[in-house]
């Protein structure tokens, strides 16, 4: 079983709908997780950090971690075109610990 | 700011040479910088770990020998595939953190192609 998994997708929603993306885990050491953008043949770019399990939102962005289902979320309001991208989770035992990613979901948001 | 880059971006090599990558944090300084590989349609998967000044942290499955890690100033790690094969395509990536901060900046990634 890998530690992270996240469904590749790929996930295609018409712009301005809401888009829910999600990870699971198995190692309940994981005490940061991450929600990474990556747009083709870039290398990743941070979006959100959370320290273990509430909520966070930053813009149209808001990143839920609940610990106790090793469960994370990341949802998308008002989807735009320029949000397609691949979208990586990551988690990390310690603050300097080492990610483990999940494989990304390809997100497509067509206007 | 926390800009890192790649060179070169792209590269395509023959079968047994080898391809040394750059990475470069161009507006901080980093002693702590990694390197990545990632499979198309796959996760990142950490390779190793570069430290300035002493010997890279490779993870379990990563030959060492193979892979050569130099981090040689707080602004720049390279990554060296000796003797490479087709089964070594893949596209790189390394990130940097800074010294004052948990945050990783990735670079842009570099496609190697082994004929």
């Amino acid at each position: 079983q890998k530690e992270v998994e996240q469904d590749p997708g790929p996930l295609s929603v018409p712009e301005g709908a809401i888009v829910s993306l999600n990870c699971t885990y198995s190692n309940s050491a994981f005490q940061y997780f991450m929600w990474y953008r990556q747009y083709s043949r870039k290398g990743p770019e941070l979006l959100m950090y959370t320290y273990s399990s509430g909520n966070k939102e930053d813009g149209r962005f808001t990143a839920q971690v609940d610990k106790s289902s090793k469960y994370i979320s990341l949802f998308i309001r008002d989807s735009q075109p320029s949000d397609s991208a691949t979208y990586l989770c990551a988690m990390s035992r310690s603050t300097l610990g080492r990610l483990y990613f999940g494989r990304g979901t390809q997100l497509t948001v067509w206007p | 700011g926390a800009v890192v880059s790649q060179h070169p971006s792209w590269v395509i090599c023959k079968s047994g040479t080898s391809v040394k990558i750059e990475c470069r944090s161009l507006d901080f300084q980093a002693t702590t910088m990694f390197w990545y590989r990632q499979f198309p349609k796959q996760s990142l998967m950490l390779m190793a770990t570069s430290n300035e000044g002493s010997k890279a942290t490779y993870e379990q499955g990563v030959e060492k020998d193979k892979f050569l890690i130099n981090h040689a100033s707080l602004t720049l790690s390279t990554l060296t595939v000796t003797s490479a094969h087709p089964e070594d395509s893949s596209f790189y990536i390394c990130s940097a953190r800074p010294d004052d901060t948990y945050e990783q900046y990735f670079g842009p990634g570099t496609r190697l192609t082994v004929t």
